[in-house]
């Protein structure tokens, strides 16, 4: 099992301000993604990384993948209460054919 | 991507039971897979379905207490049996978002909130 950490686990920020989460692991990953969950749903994808080193931009989310396809990143720009949730990395790995391990998570609140 | 719709979206059962948990997708897909998201913690794969075989189950979790049915291509039904207070968590089924969309991933149900008493 390819164990991904995510940092940090709990985030409370202020309307405006940056953030970043982390995601981590010792393993190569073939693609990373980023998922985000509110109460009483379930994840819902955000993005998808595949390439070392590449960097994807979602309106105010930036999300980097590692050159080594072993870590990524999450950074938001200018926070707002809507950006308030749980987010979740997921990495498939190498010929797991579908199988995606979650990282623990990280608990996002944005107070206006 | 595919549309989930997944029932009961929540339920509280005496222990001992069983409760049969439904997804229905909106369009055919080879894969289903269902998770558990015990309180407070991540996703965990519980297995994966396939039309026409058995599922294949993770380290941990075995048929005879999750049975899993795979009727067709847009159905999957995922069975928590002989339930005790531990088996209390939220259940999601996922598909696979089609490999050539620049977004690949996966899409989930919107869960089911289990309480076992």
């Amino acid at each position: 099992t390819q164990l991904l950490e995510q940092s940090p686990q709990f985030l409370s920020i202020q309307e405006g301000e940056n953030l970043t989460v982390y995601c981590n692991s010792s393993s190569v990953f073939s693609s990373l993604q980023w998922y985000r969950q509110e109460p009483g749903e379930g994840p819902v994808l955000l993005v998808t990384v595949v390439t070392g080193g590449e960097v994807k931009k979602l309106k105010r989310l930036t999300f980097q993948f590692g050159d080594a396809r072993k870590d990524s990143s999450l950074h938001i720009t200018a926070a707002q209460p809507g950006d308030t949730g749980l987010y979740l990395c997921a990495g498939a790995a190498p010929d797991s054919w579908g199988k995606l391990q979650f990282g623990a998570g990280t608990q996002v609140v944005v107070t206006p | 991507s595919a549309v989930i719709s997944q029932k009961p979206s929540r339920d509280i059962c005496q222990r001992g039971t069983s409760l049969t948990i439904q997804c229905q997708v909106d369009s055919q897909v080879t894969m289903m897979f269902w998770y558990r998201q015990q309180p407070g913690q991540s996703l965990t794969l519980i297995a994966t379905a396939n039309q026409g075989s058995e599922a294949t189950y993770e380290s941990g979790f075995v048929i005879d207490k999750f049975p899993i049915s795979r009727p067709n291509l847009t159905f999957s039904t995922l069975t928590v049996s002989n339930m005790s207070p531990e088996d209390s968590s939220i259940y999601l089924c996922s598909v696979e978002i089609y490999r050539g969309n620049p977004n690949y991933g996966y899409t989930f149900g919107s869960g089911t909130r289990l309480t076992v008493v």
